[in-house]
């Protein structure tokens, strides 16, 4: 079955733009998470929705930072007024509400370059 | 402050042998403890975990073995094939906590 897809897979902006990123889960998924991975780092938490409870945000490293998800299905990563230190993958992951504890499927990512 | 630590940016090893990548972590509430493989332009994919409540799992050629009382975790493939090379994450969550810390990875390469 299809598995986690991220969109675009390469978006290269000028400092002080809006970019929008989007997520499709797998079909079913109830969890969805965003993760960030700069540059020989390890993947950094940035926020959670599950089913139609409130989203954790506890991540999000500035107001620039926003995202939503309609449904159970597609999500949104908006990050306003871009700065160069906002350049990294952008990972979209996705759990049933039954998973093994905390096995995320995660998509190819969303490489952000902020010039 | 890191809680979880891949102090090897990059391990080589032959064909065969076995591959250890080792991860310590800080935070004593972590319980579960997980390995993620990941290949360039791709997204990582869960390979084995492990609960707190084991010092191992097996799962075909890896092994992960867990030492709670050091809070240090390896990953063991044996025998390494070229295509395990890749980077190995290490994560982990503590209680009810969905959230994933990881680790800043190691880079494997198993040489033919």
């Amino acid at each position: 079955g299809a598995g986690v897809s991220q969109s675009p897979s390469n978006k290269v902006t000028e400092k002080g733009k809006d970019v929008e990123l989007r997520c499709d889960p797998i079909s079913g998924h109830t969890a969805l998470y965003w993760y960030r991975q700069r540059l020989g780092q390890g993947l950094e938490f940035l926020i959670y929705f599950q089913g139609n409870s409130a989203p954790d945000k506890s991540g999000l490293p500035s107001d620039r930072f926003s995202a939503e998800r309609t449904g159970e299905s597609v999500s949104t990563l908006t990050i306003q007024r871009t700065q160069q230190e906002d350049s990294a993958v952008y990972l979209c992951a996705s759990s049933p509400r039954r998973a093994l504890r905390n096995e995320q499927f995660f998509g190819p990512g969303t490489r952000l370059t902020v010039l | 402050d890191q809680q979880v630590k891949q102090n090897s940016p990059s391990l080589s090893v032959q064909e065969g042998r076995i591959s250890i990548l080792n991860c310590d972590y800080t935070n004593s509430m972590f319980d579960y403890f997980l390995w993620y493989k990941k290949y360039p332009a791709e997204g990582p994919t869960f390979l084995i975990s492990i609960s707190s409540i084991k010092d191992k799992n097996e799962d075909g050629r890896f092994t992960v073995f867990l030492n709670k009382s050091a809070k240090h975790l390896s990953l063991h493939i044996v025998p390494s094939q070229p295509g395990d090379s890749a980077v190995y994450f290490c994560a982990a969550s503590g209680g009810s906590n969905y959230k994933l810390t990881f680790g800043k990875g190691t880079l494997l390469t198993v040489n033919p």
